[in-house]
Order: C-alpha cells, then structure tokens, then sequence
C-alpha cells in the first residue's frame, strides 16, 4: 500500500534532549511538509522540501532542523533550542510538477517533553 | 493566499445532509479552495477540492458560487464517522508557490445519532 508513515506513534523526551522523528512516503512524490499542531489550533508550517538536498523554512522553523537525502524520507529533529516542544507534528507530501497537487498526511507523531 | 472564514461548530443528524460554509472573499483566482478533515489524534484527510466548477467524488460535493467567494461541503449522508473538525483552504498550486496548507481552525462537525 502507497502512504506516508511516522514513527514513533508517542514519543517522549527529557527537556534538553534533541529528538529526531521518522517520516517516510513510498508516493513518489517530490515534495515533502513538516507541520506542528497544539491543542485546538491548526496546522503550522515548520519546513519544507520540493526536491532532493534542498528545503525552506516555513513559518515555524526556530528550535526545528530537518534533512533531505533521499525522496522517500524527510526526518524533523526538535532540537533542545525549541522552546515548546510538546505538539502534535504531522509530516505531508505532495506532487511537484506543472502544479502542486493535494498533500496527504502521515498519522502523526505526539511528542511530549517531560 | 487567502483566508478562509468558517463557523466554529455545527450538528448535523445521523443519515441527514452536512452543509458545511466556507467564506473566502479575497480568494485570487489562481487559489483553489481545498476542503480536510481531521478525526481526534490522526493526521488531516483529504477531501475534495475546486476552481471554479462544482465537484463531486466519493467522499462529498463541493460548491463554488459564482463569484467564488464563498463555497459549501456536503455530506449527503452524515454517519458517526464523519465527525471531524473539518478545514476549507485557499491553495495556489503553482509551482512558484510555497505549496503549504494554512489551516484555521476549522468546522467542528458534530454527527449525532
């Protein structure tokens, strides 16, 4: 089956500790999202890829470092800088071709620091 | 890209019709509007989405009006399964876009039985 999957499900930190959480897509698609969610809110851009070895910030990118090596994966490392770290992120990718089609998103990892 | 207006939360009767507004007054015309949902603790699910056109999938019906500033989803047959807060986006998918979804907070659809 074609998707997006991220892992761990939950995930727990100490405070200070860089973490870094998976996300794969096997949809061959060119482009890649990380998005953060908080409790009530919606969906914040942290970074994005539209193509191997290259990424932008998006809206919320301090405290957040990410890497593009190959298509299939676009791993998001909370590093001990970002100040609130405990969210609801969501990884999302999309086609990249004449037009930029529908993103669809992985389950979701919840990170929680202690 | 354009800001998209929706009421907080609405009830809709199992096996009834789900009417869900969006307004985007300043939409350009190069913005589609996109409709998600997003179930407790999964990520957003993609639903429909338009230009101009009114359309239609397995999923729900999407219309535009006229002067595309606002739209409605349907659900012509809500089930308990289809409660979600539920996210109408302005999207411009050109590639010289960033391509991001700005999502607000969206419809909380409550289906009762």
């Amino acid at each position: 089956d074609g998707g997006i999957t991220q892992s761990p499900k939950y995930l727990f930190r100490k405070e200070g500790q860089n973490v870094t959480l998976s996300c794969e897509q096997n949809l061959n698609h060119d482009a890649m999202y990380w998005y953060r969610q908080d409790p009530g809110q919606g969906l914040r851009l942290i970074y994005y890829s539209q193509i191997v070895n290259d990424f932008q910030k998006g809206d919320i990118a301090e405290g957040y470092s990410v890497s593009r090596e190959k298509k299939e994966s676009f791993p998001l490392t909370v590093t001990s800088a970002q100040k609130n770290p405990t969210a609801f992120y969501l990884c999302a990718s999309s086609r990249w071709e004449q037009e930029i089609s529908e993103q669809f998103f992985g389950p979701g990892t919840r990170l929680t620091v202690l | 890209d354009a800001k998209t207006t929706q009421p907080p939360s609405m009830d809709c009767a199992e096996g009834r019709a789900a009417n869900l507004p969006c307004n985007h007054s300043t939409i350009s015309g190069n913005e589609y509007v996109y409709w998600y949902r997003q179930i407790h603790s999964q990520g957003p699910q993609y639903i429909i989405h338009g230009l101009k056109n009114n359309e239609t999938n397995e999923m729900a019906s999407l219309i535009i009006t006229e002067d595309r500033k606002s739209s409605t989803l349907i659900l012509p047959h809500a089930t308990l399964r289809d409660t979600a807060v539920y996210y109408c986006i302005a999207l411009d998918r050109r590639r010289g876009s960033q391509g991001n979804l700005i999502f607000g907070k969206g419809t909380k659809l409550s289906v009762k039985p």
